[in-house]
């Protein structure tokens, strides 16, 4: 039972433009979420977080948006960059930091010149 | 941002011999640090949480005995993966911090 989905396997932004990063969740309980990206054998780096108090964080280039009714949460980058080709990971926890998280299955962005 | 090593980078193995993969906070204390792991085009799934000076706590389908998790200081966990067979090759990484920050990660082949 997938708790936290990306739909999207991949995604093709060109450069200057808008990158749009989707994640579902099912479960009710969770009040944290993160977005990570991940280059291949490496791994995640935290890129920006947003409580479920909250619809809207802004970090720089990324914003995250959650849509709590419809149990949404996306990721845009503005300008896309070419070294935000990456693959993105949304992430959900319940409670605390004593908690793990549970990931989705990850969006590769490639963004294009 | 924080700072989590890991160690080793890779290791290739005997099946049916135990691998122990260190993992390290470099500039904050954890109490608490999580050891997940990642299949091939697959997500990240946690396997267990460990806590300084207590017992690790394991999800649901991963075996305590196969994977032994340490956590004897506030800078360092380890996972023993014991008795290891071709099926338990795979990308360990560990996390720590809040929000949590990941290691480079530990690439596992067993032959």
């Amino acid at each position: 039972d997938q708790q936290v989905k990306q739909n999207s396997p991949s995604l093709s932004v060109q450069e200057g433009r808008i990158s749009i990063l989707n994640c579902d969740y099912t479960n009710s309980m969770f009040d944290y979420f993160l977005w990570y990206k991940k280059y291949p054998a490496e791994g995640p780096t935290f890129l920006i977080s947003i409580s479920s108090i909250k619809d809207k964080n802004e970090d720089g280039r990324f914003t995250v948006f959650l849509n709590k009714s419809a149990k949404h949460l996306s990721l845009h980058i503005v300008p896309s960059q070419p070294g935000d080709s990456a693959v993105y990971f949304c992430a959900a926890r319940v409670g605390g930091g004593a908690d793990g998280l549970t990931f989705g299955k990850g969006t590769h962005l490639i963004i294009q010149p | 941002g924080a700072v989590v090593s890991q160690h080793p980078s890779w290791v290739i193995c005997k099946s049916g011999t135990s691998v122990k993969i260190e993992c390290r906070s470099l500039d904050f204390q954890a109490t608490t640090m999580f050891w997940y792991r990642q299949f091939p085009k697959q997500s990240l799934m946690l396997m267990a949480t460990s806590n300084e000076g207590s017992k690790a706590t394991y999800e649901q389908g991963v075996e305590k005995d196969k994977f032994l998790i340490n956590h004897a200081s506030l800078t360092l966990s380890t996972l023993t993966v014991t008795s290891a067979h071709p099926e338990d090759s795979s990308f360990y990484i560990c996390s720590a911090g809040e929000p949590q920050y990941f290691g480079p990660g530990t690439r596992l082949l067993v032959l």
